[in-house]
């Protein structure tokens, strides 16, 4: 069955340092694609990454890089030189591939809440 | 260019009540979802749609109903409220391909 982890409810790091937020997935499909969105205090949902379950290289964006790990199927996200407007709630989610009726389920885990401080 | 919206953004419903709530995108996008976010839960799927006339039930579907009559629209109905749907639901719309998700601004709902 389709599912994400996240097993840090929060997390705390210092301005300019970087931190990890783990994710796991479990998956029985090939094709996947992992997404990793924020949500400031505000409450409006920002994309951040994406990583396909065929790419090779680790994707990157800007301070935010996507440790893909396939065979432990884990895709930490890791932000470095942290910055105070950060500080957010951090959600990883997965899409499965398969193309038959009524699948495509887009799911989420329950969030990192990240807090930076100066 | 308005993406995703999301109507209403705020409303407080009494028990029993009953209520749709739409969201329209103008993104030609095939899938649509709703979700509801509750402290410490994460956003967790109510019902999805792959296509126009298409829909199925997510992780929570209970009290839920939806319809997809146009492409560009989804609607989640709720026919007897209840307290514990109080929560904030979001709308998100994506294209066939891996590609990132869009959402709405979220509605966020009062059942007393």
């Amino acid at each position: 069955a389709q599912k994400i982890t996240q097993t840090q409810p929060g997390m705390f790091v210092q301005e300019k340092e970087a931190v990890t937020l783990d994710c796991t997935y479990d998956t029985s499909d090939q094709s996947y694609g992992l997404f990793w969105y924020k949500q400031p205090s505000s409450g409006e949902m920002i994309f951040l990454i994406y990583q396909g379950s065929y790419d090779e290289q680790n994707a990157t964006e800007g301070r935010y890089s996507l440790n893909f790990q396939k065979a432990r199927k884990s895709a930490n996200l890791v932000i470095s030189a942290s910055q105070l407007g950060d500080s957010a709630m951090y959600f990883c989610a997965m899409r499965e591939g398969r193309r038959t009726y009524n699948t495509d389920k887009l799911i989420f885990g329950t969030g990192t809440r990240l807090q930076v401080f100066p | 260019n308005a993406g995703v919206t999301q109507t209403p953004k705020f409303r407080v419903l009494k028990t029993g009540q009953s209520m749709t709530l739409l969201c329209a995108q103008d993104m030609n996008h095939e899938y649509m979802y709703w979700y509801r976010q509750d402290p410490g839960m994460g956003l967790r799927l109510i019902h999805y749609s792959v296509g126009e006339g298409t829909t199925a039930k997510g992780e929570v579907p209970d009290g839920y109903n939806v319809s997809r009559l146009k492409k560009q629209n989804f609607l989640l109905g709720l026919e007897s409220a209840a307290p514990s749907q109080t929560s904030v639901y979001f709308c998100a719309t994506t294209a066939v391909i891996h590609t990132e998700a869009f959402f709405g601004q979220g509605t966020r709902l009062t059942v007393v």
